[in-house]
């Protein structure tokens, strides 16, 4: 069975601080995605990245970046130098071989609130 | 490019009061999803279609929820009759279909946030 936890229910930060949310996952398959999204306050959840199981390839990509270690079942995203307007729900999600690839398990959500 | 659409974007009704949602997805994308997403929570799947097909409704509460595809393009999910519990935002995504074995990422609507009475 496909899991996904994320233990940090809410961070708060003040700006310019770094920061990492965290993202557990549980799953049988060796083949599967990991994703991120990002849901701002307006409702729409707003794809950051895909990860797949053979590329444990950290990436970095501007302000963001996300650390994929496989022997801890972990995918955390770390935003450096955050800004107020990252202020948002960020969902990790779970895709296996198993589905397709096609369902999406999300996690419960980090609420990430950057103050000025 | 226009992205997912959904309507209404709020809606409050009384219990057992009939609701319907609607959504556009992304033009040539051939799979649609409707998730649930309660408060505080990460959204569940629902239902998903490929072209007019559904594929995987497991997950849908079939005594008082519904769901079409007719052309394989919008679709509108409706519940009746409502109750307490189905307050809640719901969600459409849209994914193209992807060569097989890649993990395509889903597109995302703003929701429609059902408030039931």
């Amino acid at each position: 069975a496909q899991k996904v936890t994320q233990a940090q229910t809410e961070i708060s930060v003040v700006e310019k601080e770094d920061v990492t949310l965290d993202c557990v996952y549980e799953t049988r398959d060796t083949t599967y995605y990991l994703f991120w999204y990002k849901q701002p306050p307006s409702g729409e959840l707003v794809f950051l990245i895909r990860r797949n199981s053979f590329d444990e390839q950290n990436e970095i990509s501007g302000r963001y970046s996300w650390n994929f270690q496989k022997s801890t079942s972990s995918f955390n995203f770390t935003i450096t130098a955050s800004q107020v307007v990252d202020s948002a729900v960020y969902f990790c999600a779970l895709s296996e071989a198993g589905t397709g690839f096609q369902k999406l398990v999300f996690g419960t959500g980090t609420r990430l609130l950057v103050s000025p | 490019e226009a992205g997912v659409v959904q309507s209404p974007r709020y809606k409050i009704i009384e219990k057992k009061q009939p609701v319907a949602f609607w959504c556009n997805p992304i033009s040539g994308h051939n799979t649609l999803y409707w998730y649930r997403q309660n408060l505080g929570q990460g959204p569940e799947l629902l239902i998903r279609y490929e072209n007019e097909e559904a594929v995987d409704d497991s997950q849908l509460p079939k005594d008082r929820f519904s769901a079409e595809r007719l052309k394989g393009v919008d679709s509108t999910l409706k519940i009746q009759p409502a109750e307490l519990g189905d307050s809640a935002v719901y969600l459409c995504a849209s994914s193209p279909l992807g060569r097989a074995g890649s993990g395509n990422e889903q597109f995302f609507g703003p929701g429609t946030r059902l408030t039931v009475l």
